[in-house]
């Protein structure tokens, strides 16, 4: 059964960093693609960086409001992905989610397997 | 970037009725589009993907149809555990991976 346990969310200040981690459990871990997305309170979903898998270069990409700021990075040897966030903001509070990714048909990527969250809060 | 809407907001059902949510995109995703429940509290599940291929373990009351710009999910006999939010997802053109605003469903 895949497992996906998020930490280090936490209150900061306006501008200041925090590093988001995700430990995941279950077998071949390198061979998926793996998510970003973050929900603030009461609003919608938000895709925020997807990293892919060795095997197609592990290369990143960010949405436009995270782009810049935050850094996803993986080490398959641990299987664990990490969220950098720098320059936070107070648009920034939600609750992320660490998303692992499977590959249709057409190898496209779904978003199989979600974590609990963990919850950033900016505020002065 | 590729544009998702929802409707309704909101959906009041009774429990044993049909409900019909619907996704439409600002441009065409094919059929590359997805479906999320979510309940309060906890992470979203993914109930289809494929426009129509129910994931592992979803029941078969849940079915989704479309193509192009738009689509639809329908819970055939509506459960006391299907109240929640359903968020509609393409993943044709990416990035951004694109989320619609949700539609509750929520009791009559």
């Amino acid at each position: 059964e895949v497992q996906l346990v998020e930490s280090g969310g936490d209150l900061v200040r306006p501008g200041r960093s925090l590093r988001l981690v995700c430990s995941a459990s279950g077998p071949t871990f390198g061979y998926y693609p793996m998510t970003w997305v973050r929900q603030a309170p009461g609003r919608g979903l938000e895709w925020v960086a997807y990293i892919r898998s060795k095997r197609y270069g592990g290369t990143p990409e960010y949405a436009a409001s995270v782009k810049g700021r935050f850094t996803i990075s993986r080490d398959d040897s641990k299987n664990i992905v990490y969220l950098q966030m720098d320059s936070l903001n107070t648009e920034d509070s939600a609750v992320y989610y660490c998303v692992r990714g499977d590959y249709d048909s057409s190898g496209h990527p779904l978003f199989t397997y979600w974590g609990q969250g963990t919850l950033v809060t900016v505020s002065s | 970037e590729r544009v998702m809407t929802q409707s309704p907001a909101t959906l009041s059902v009774s429990p044993g009725e049909r409900a019909i949510l619907s996704c439409r995109a600002s441009q065409s995703v094919g059929t590359n589009l997805a479906w999320y429940q979510q309940k309060p509290g906890q992470p979203p599940r993914l109930l289809l993907y494929g426009a129509s291929t129910r994931a592992t373990g979803v029941a078969a009351r849940f079915t989704g149809s479309g193509s192009g710009t738009e689509f639809s999910l329908t819970i055939s006999s509506l459960q006391s555990e299907d109240f929640a939010v359903y968020y509609c997802q393409q993943y044709d053109n990416w990035p951004p991976f694109t989320f619609g605003p949700g539609t509750k469903v929520d009791m009559k």
